[in-house]
Protein backbone atom coordinates (compact mmCIF):
# COMPACT_ATOMS: atom_id res chain seq x y z
CA UNK A 1 0.00 0.00 0.00
CA UNK A 2 1.01 3.79 -0.17
CA UNK A 3 1.76 3.84 3.99
CA UNK A 4 1.32 2.04 6.90
CA UNK A 5 -1.91 1.42 7.99
CA UNK A 6 -3.14 0.42 11.25
CA UNK A 7 -6.83 -0.96 12.07
CA UNK A 8 -8.98 0.30 14.75
CA UNK A 9 -7.82 4.19 14.71
CA UNK A 10 -9.91 4.15 17.73
CA UNK A 11 -10.56 1.22 20.27
CA UNK A 12 -12.02 1.25 23.83
CA UNK A 13 -12.63 -1.56 25.73
CA UNK A 14 -13.44 -2.02 29.35
CA UNK A 15 -11.09 -2.60 31.97
CA UNK A 16 -10.00 -6.99 31.87
CA UNK A 17 -11.09 -7.02 27.69
CA UNK A 18 -8.89 -8.25 25.35
CA UNK A 19 -7.99 -6.09 21.92
CA UNK A 20 -5.80 -7.21 19.02
CA UNK A 21 -4.51 -4.06 16.73
CA UNK A 22 -3.28 -3.93 13.14
CA UNK A 23 -0.92 -3.27 11.18
CA UNK A 24 -0.25 -3.01 7.60
CA UNK A 25 3.09 -1.78 6.49
CA UNK A 26 4.05 -0.92 3.32
CA UNK A 27 4.67 -3.89 0.57
CA UNK A 28 7.87 -5.12 0.86
CA UNK A 29 9.32 -3.42 4.07
CA UNK A 30 10.96 -6.20 6.20
CA UNK A 31 11.19 -4.62 9.45
CA UNK A 32 8.72 -3.63 11.45
CA UNK A 33 8.32 -1.56 15.23
CA UNK A 34 5.57 -1.03 17.90
CA UNK A 35 6.23 1.68 19.86
CA UNK A 36 3.29 2.88 22.48
CA UNK A 37 3.02 6.61 23.24
CA UNK A 38 1.07 7.64 26.55
CA UNK A 39 -0.17 10.93 26.46
CA UNK A 40 1.64 13.78 26.45
CA UNK A 41 4.85 11.16 26.53
CA UNK A 42 7.00 10.51 23.51
CA UNK A 43 6.83 6.88 21.83
CA UNK A 44 8.20 4.23 23.66
CA UNK A 45 9.73 0.94 21.93
CA UNK A 46 7.06 -2.51 22.69
CA UNK A 47 9.03 -4.65 19.90
CA UNK A 48 10.69 -5.78 16.58
CA UNK A 49 10.42 -7.86 13.70
CA UNK A 50 12.33 -8.65 11.07
CA UNK A 51 10.38 -10.60 8.47
CA UNK A 52 8.25 -12.86 10.47
CA UNK A 53 11.20 -13.62 13.22
CA UNK A 54 10.57 -11.35 16.69
CA UNK A 55 14.10 -10.13 17.01
CA UNK A 56 13.31 -7.80 20.15
CA UNK A 57 10.28 -7.72 22.87
CA UNK A 58 12.14 -6.14 25.54
CA UNK A 59 9.77 -3.08 25.45
CA UNK A 60 6.96 -5.32 25.67
CA UNK A 61 5.78 -4.07 29.56
CA UNK A 62 4.12 -7.12 30.92
CA UNK A 63 3.28 -10.69 29.72
CA UNK A 64 -0.27 -9.47 28.92
CA UNK A 65 1.55 -8.33 25.53
CA UNK A 66 2.16 -10.59 22.39
CA UNK A 67 3.07 -9.44 19.22
CA UNK A 68 3.21 -11.50 16.12
CA UNK A 69 4.19 -11.23 12.64
CA UNK A 70 3.65 -15.09 11.10
CA UNK A 71 4.11 -14.29 7.30
CA UNK A 72 6.36 -11.41 7.79
CA UNK A 73 3.97 -8.93 6.58
CA UNK A 74 0.56 -7.86 8.61
CA UNK A 75 1.64 -7.51 12.37
CA UNK A 76 -1.27 -7.95 15.45
CA UNK A 77 -0.05 -6.61 18.77
CA UNK A 78 -2.58 -8.22 21.27
CA UNK A 79 -3.16 -7.24 24.91
CA UNK A 80 -4.91 -9.10 27.00
CA UNK A 81 -7.01 -8.29 30.27
CA UNK A 82 -6.55 -4.79 29.69
CA UNK A 83 -6.11 -1.97 32.52
CA UNK A 84 -6.87 1.43 32.53
CA UNK A 85 -2.85 2.17 32.26
CA UNK A 86 -2.65 -0.03 28.96
CA UNK A 87 -4.63 3.43 27.63
CA UNK A 88 -2.16 4.99 24.99
CA UNK A 89 -1.53 5.06 21.23
CA UNK A 90 -0.12 2.48 19.46
CA UNK A 91 2.33 3.18 16.48
CA UNK A 92 3.09 1.04 14.09
CA UNK A 93 6.59 1.72 12.11
CA UNK A 94 8.23 0.04 9.49
CA UNK A 95 11.33 0.39 7.60
CA UNK A 96 12.65 -1.32 3.89
CA UNK A 97 15.88 -3.19 5.31
CA UNK A 98 18.20 -1.07 3.31
CA UNK A 99 18.13 2.49 5.12
CA UNK A 100 17.44 4.25 8.28
CA UNK A 101 14.00 5.90 7.64
CA UNK A 102 10.78 4.34 9.55
CA UNK A 103 7.38 5.31 7.98
CA UNK A 104 4.93 5.32 10.56
CA UNK A 105 0.83 4.75 10.94
CA UNK A 106 -1.60 6.63 12.35
CA UNK A 107 -1.64 5.23 15.55
CA UNK A 108 -4.62 3.14 17.24
CA UNK A 109 -5.97 5.11 20.35
CA UNK A 110 -6.90 2.47 23.04
CA UNK A 111 -8.91 3.85 26.06
CA UNK A 112 -9.42 1.42 28.38
CA UNK A 113 -12.15 2.46 30.71
CA UNK B 1 21.75 3.60 29.43
CA UNK B 2 20.30 6.11 26.83
CA UNK B 3 18.33 9.01 26.96
CA UNK B 4 17.00 11.69 25.22
CA UNK B 5 16.05 15.47 26.40
CA UNK B 6 13.87 18.17 24.50
CA UNK B 7 14.34 21.24 26.84
CA UNK B 8 10.86 23.02 26.55
CA UNK B 9 7.34 20.82 26.14
CA UNK B 10 5.96 23.67 24.49
CA UNK B 11 7.46 26.54 22.32
CA UNK B 12 5.55 29.58 20.95
CA UNK B 13 7.05 32.09 18.14
CA UNK B 14 5.53 34.71 16.14
CA UNK B 15 5.22 33.76 12.13
CA UNK B 16 8.37 34.81 10.97
CA UNK B 17 10.30 34.29 13.81
CA UNK B 18 13.05 31.82 14.60
CA UNK B 19 12.75 28.44 15.45
CA UNK B 20 15.10 26.72 18.32
CA UNK B 21 13.67 23.38 19.12
CA UNK B 22 16.40 21.92 21.79
CA UNK B 23 17.51 17.98 21.98
CA UNK B 24 20.59 16.82 24.19
CA UNK B 25 21.00 12.98 24.15
CA UNK B 26 22.92 10.73 26.32
CA UNK B 27 24.95 7.97 24.98
CA UNK B 28 28.01 5.80 25.18
CA UNK B 29 28.26 5.98 21.60
CA UNK B 30 27.22 8.51 18.97
CA UNK B 31 23.86 7.47 18.11
CA UNK B 32 21.65 8.23 14.56
CA UNK B 33 19.93 11.17 15.15
CA UNK B 34 16.44 12.42 14.28
CA UNK B 35 13.50 14.73 14.08
CA UNK B 36 9.87 13.67 13.74
CA UNK B 37 7.03 15.62 13.27
CA UNK B 38 3.35 14.96 14.47
CA UNK B 39 0.61 16.58 13.21
CA UNK B 40 -2.63 16.06 14.94
CA UNK B 41 -4.25 12.75 14.71
CA UNK B 42 -1.38 11.99 12.52
CA UNK B 43 1.41 9.71 12.20
CA UNK B 44 4.91 10.89 12.79
CA UNK B 45 7.00 11.95 9.67
CA UNK B 46 10.97 12.17 9.46
CA UNK B 47 11.92 15.94 8.97
CA UNK B 48 15.61 15.16 9.00
CA UNK B 49 18.46 12.43 10.17
CA UNK B 50 22.00 12.38 11.46
CA UNK B 51 23.70 8.95 10.59
CA UNK B 52 27.33 10.19 9.23
CA UNK B 53 29.01 12.74 7.08
CA UNK B 54 28.00 17.01 7.47
CA UNK B 55 27.07 17.93 10.94
CA UNK B 56 25.04 20.18 9.56
CA UNK B 57 21.92 18.69 8.00
CA UNK B 58 18.75 20.26 6.08
CA UNK B 59 15.17 18.62 6.08
CA UNK B 60 11.50 19.05 4.82
CA UNK B 61 10.25 21.91 5.30
CA UNK B 62 13.28 24.54 5.50
CA UNK B 63 13.81 22.75 8.38
CA UNK B 64 17.88 21.71 9.40
CA UNK B 65 19.82 20.13 12.67
CA UNK B 66 23.53 20.54 14.01
CA UNK B 67 24.96 17.51 15.31
CA UNK B 68 27.32 18.81 18.24
CA UNK B 69 29.45 16.05 19.69
CA UNK B 70 30.54 17.84 21.85
CA UNK B 71 27.51 18.71 23.51
CA UNK B 72 25.61 15.73 22.71
CA UNK B 73 23.10 17.99 21.05
CA UNK B 74 20.91 17.88 17.80
CA UNK B 75 19.03 21.38 17.97
CA UNK B 76 16.29 21.87 15.03
CA UNK B 77 16.10 25.07 14.12
CA UNK B 78 13.81 27.15 10.80
CA UNK B 79 14.84 30.80 10.25
CA UNK B 80 11.24 31.91 9.48
CA UNK B 81 8.34 30.36 11.14
CA UNK B 82 4.77 29.82 9.57
CA UNK B 83 1.40 28.90 10.48
CA UNK B 84 1.81 25.67 9.23
CA UNK B 85 4.77 24.26 11.64
CA UNK B 86 2.24 24.30 14.51
CA UNK B 87 2.51 20.57 15.49
CA UNK B 88 4.32 18.88 18.00
CA UNK B 89 8.08 17.43 17.35
CA UNK B 90 10.38 14.71 18.78
CA UNK B 91 13.63 14.22 18.36
CA UNK B 92 14.78 10.55 18.46
CA UNK B 93 18.07 8.37 18.65
CA UNK B 94 19.38 5.08 17.47
CA UNK B 95 21.76 3.41 19.00
CA UNK B 96 22.15 0.65 15.72
CA UNK B 97 24.88 2.20 13.76
CA UNK B 98 24.54 0.14 10.82
CA UNK B 99 22.54 0.46 7.16
CA UNK B 100 19.41 -0.39 8.49
CA UNK B 101 17.32 1.10 10.93
CA UNK B 102 17.02 -0.06 14.57
CA UNK B 103 14.50 0.47 17.91
CA UNK B 104 14.43 4.35 18.20
CA UNK B 105 14.67 6.34 21.62
CA UNK B 106 12.19 9.49 21.80
CA UNK B 107 12.09 12.80 23.92
CA UNK B 108 8.82 13.63 25.49
CA UNK B 109 8.01 16.10 22.65
CA UNK B 110 8.27 19.89 22.09
CA UNK B 111 4.90 21.19 21.42
CA UNK B 112 5.46 24.43 18.92
CA UNK B 113 2.60 27.06 18.91
CA UNK B 114 3.12 29.37 15.41
CA UNK B 115 0.93 32.96 16.15
CA UNK B 116 0.12 35.31 13.14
Amino acid sequence: GAGVSQSPRYKVAKRGQDVALRCDPISGHVSLFWYQQALGQGPEFLTYFQNEAQLDKSGLPSDRFFAERPEGSVSTLKIQRTQQEDSAVYLCASNDGRNTEAFFGQGTRLTVV
Amino acid sequence: AQSVTQLGSHVSVSEGALVLLRCNYSSSVPPYLFWYVQYPNQGLQLLLKYTTGATLVKGINGFEAEFKKSETSFHLTKPSAHMSDAAEYFCAVSLDRGSTLGRLYFGRGTQLTVWP
